[in-house]
């Protein structure tokens, strides 16, 4: 089965800082990869995937950007964080046909 | 849009109980559907994955059922036990290409020993 990993694992940041979190597969190949935010009460939100290298899909608008710069890698980047940044950060992958998604353990953001 | 509701919020029961937990989605044409487990400041851990064609699937003590046609799963977990404790987090994909989830709010659910 895949595992996801990702790091760091909590970051603490100012407003206004640059932002680079990471997010790595093992245990299969050409994955779909995911981003996603959980904040509090609000639930899993997705970001951005991505079904290939280069290949990146964005749902919100925001401040943030994702890169697929190898195939198992996945990077969420910022250039000027927000307070609204805040949040716990969730990378997933899966793989067709059966598409069950896998999570990693996740990077707890604050900005302050 | 597709919206997915769980409900309830949060449960308490006995250790020993047997329970179900629900989950509701609006839009019936899913690729398949997906039951998580999620312990406090982790990630999320998948417990059983049903594909459209499918009616239920099982894992030990855990049956997850499918009826998309009328928009609903349940989570039944047997003989509960402390370590069940967690939030419970419902999920469909559409498909169609990205086969993007999307997550209802969770049932935080609490086995008192």
């Amino acid at each position: 089965s895949q595992t996801i990993h990702q790091w760091p694992a909590t970051l603490v940041q100012p407003v206004g800082s640059p932002l680079s979190l990471e997010c790595t597969v093992e245990g299969t190949s050409n994955p779909n990869l995911y981003w996603y935010r959980q904040a509090a009460g609000r639930g899993l939100q997705l970001l951005f995937y991505s079904v290939g290298i280069g290949q990146i899909s964005s749902e919100v608008p925001q401040n943030l950007s994702a890169s697929r710069p190898q195939d198992r890698q996945f990077i969420l980047s910022s250039k000027k964080l927000l307070l609204s940044d805040s949040g716990f950060y969730l990378c997933a992958s899966s793989r067709v046909p059966y598409n069950e998604q896998f999570f990693g353990p996740g990077t707890r953001l604050t900005v302050l | 849009k597709q919206e997915v509701t769980q409900i309830p919020a949060a449960l308490s029961v006995p250790e020993g109980e047997n329970l179900v937990l629900n989950c509701s989605f609006t839009d019936s044409a899913i690729y398949n559907l997906q039951w998580f487990r999620q312990d406090p400041g982790k990630g999320l851990t998948s417990l059983l994955l049903i594909q459209s064609s499918q009616r239920e699937q099982t894992s030990g003590r855990l049956n997850a059922s499918l009826d998309k046609s009328s928009g609903r799963s349940t989570l039944y977990i047997a003989a509960s036990q402390p370590g069940d404790s967690a939030t419970y987090l419902c999920a469909v994909s559409l498909g169609a290409g990205s086969y993007q989830l999307t997550f209802g709010k969770g049932t935080k659910l609490s086995v008192i020993p």
